[in-house]
Order: C-alpha cells, then sequence, then structure tokens
C-alpha cells in the first residue's frame, strides 16, 4: 500500500511570501488531515477534509492559511503571508473511517526567515 | 475540547530497562487511544493503539494499559533497545461519528542508553 505523499519535504521562505504544501493521501481513504508540528511540540489540527468537504477547521488561522481538497483526493495548504511563527512540520495524515488510526505523511518542514 | 497531557517530557534509560510514559485526557467520552513513534525527522508512526472496551494490550515488547476512571493511559516498552530511541506520541479522541480528531500530548524524548 503507498504511504501519504506530501511534497516539497523542504521550503524555505522570507516573512510576508506566500507557500503552498501539497497531499496526495492513501487511495480509497475519505478523512485528510493537515496538521502543524512546531519543534519540540505535538501535532496540533490546523483542518480537517471528509472527502472534499471541510469538517473541522476551528483552528486554522484563515486570515493567512487556506486549504481545499480538490475532488476528494488530493489537497493544498497555502500560507499567504507567512510569519516568522509558521515555522513547523506540517503534516498531512489520512484515515478510512472514523475507526481507525492516521497515517501520516513525512511532512514538509517550512522554515520562515 | 479534548486536552491531553504527557509526561515525562525526557526520559533516559539503560538498554534492556523498561520505560513507562504516561497521559491523562480530560474527555471522559474519549474511546480511542493510539501511540506514535516518531524518530528525528521523519514522520510520525503508529505502533500500538488501544479502545476504550479494553484495559490492556500487547504487541510483543510494547504494551499500553488503560484506566478509564482515572482517565489515564500508560505506553510501557520492556526490554529496550538503541533503536527505540525517538520521541513518543500519545494521543486521544472521542467517538464523533466521521468527524474524528486526534489531539496529541507533547511528546516524550526517550534515550535508551548502551
Amino acid at each position: 500500500e503507498a504511504g501519504v505523499a506530501q511534497s516539497p519535504r523542504y521550503k524555505i521562505i522570507e516573512k510576508r511570501q506566500s507557500v503552498a504544501f501539497w497531499c496526495n493521501p492513501i487511495s480509497g481513504h475519505a478523512t485528510l488531515y493537515w496538521y502543524q508540528q512546531i519543534l519540540g511540540q505535538g501535532p496540533k489540527l490546523l483542518i480537517q477534509f471528509q472527502n472534499n468537504g471541510v469538517v473541522d477547521d476551528s483552528q486554522l488561522p484563515k486570515d493567512r492559511f487556506s486549504a481545499e481538497r480538490l475532488k476528494g483526493v488530493d489537497s493544498t495548504l497555502k500560507i499567504q503571508p507567512a510569519k516568522l511563527e509558521d515555522s513547523a512540520v506540517y503534516l498531512c495524515a489520512s484515515s478510512p473511517s472514523a475507526d481507525y488510526g492516521y497515517t501520516f505523511g513525512s511532512g514538509t518542514r517550512l522554515t520562515v526567515v | 475540547g479534548e486536552n491531553v497531557e504527557q509526561h515525562p517530557s525526557t526520559l533516559s534509560v539503560q538498554e534492556g530497562d523498561s520505560a513507562v510514559i504516561k497521559c491523562t485526557y480530560s474527555d471522559s467520552a474519549s474511546n480511542y487511544f493510539p501511540w506514535y513513534k516518531q524518530e528525528l525527522g521523519k514522520r510520525p508512526q503508529l505502533i500500538i493503539d488501544i479502545r476504550s472496551n479494553v484495559g490492556e494490550k500487547k504487541d510483543q515488547r510494547i504494551a499500553v494499559t488503560l484506566n478509564k476512571t482515572a482517565k489515564h493511559f500508560s505506553l510501557h516498552i520492556t526490554e529496550t533497545q538503541p533503536e527505540d530511541s525517538a520521541v513518543y506520541f500519545c494521543a486521544a479522541t472521542p467517538p464523533s461519528g466521521s468527524a474524528r480528531q486526534l489531539t496529541f500530548g507533547s511528546g516524550t524524548q526517550l534515550t535508551v542508553l548502551p
């Protein structure tokens, strides 16, 4: 079974620039999550999709972050404009249903300078 | 919402000894508790999970125990090996139909000393 694919693996940008991350979940997984993991902390949920609909985006800083899931498969997370405190690893995860744990992708490490 | 606290934040053990990591959760409705292992620069990987209808689950050298009354659960690693060195995260989630979300603890850096 192929895993959750994410790209790019690393990204360095200057503050106030924009950046986008891409995620391709495991085939057939209806639920897709984006998590932010700041160094030394546990992952924190940003947004959850069920198929192509948003289930929960209550912790997404909507003034600068946006996300979409096209046709219920791939997803993109965008930050515009980036701040220094956005430096983190952005993890995408997918799950086949509510009764299973997540499978995480390898993440995108973002550094904002 | 759910809140998960994890202790200790760092743990060093001698190779062959046991390691125990403890977590508490706040939402008494939570019924699924996975543990993830994250090696440096890599993605978190599920190593074991437990549901609220059981009190203990084992998988070779790893075991998890759950005390629903006290709202805490623990990860036990026996006969530790250097390759067990990693950050371990606990998580919890209440039942929410299709909207299940994991809330993670802050992580425990386990170092197994040779």
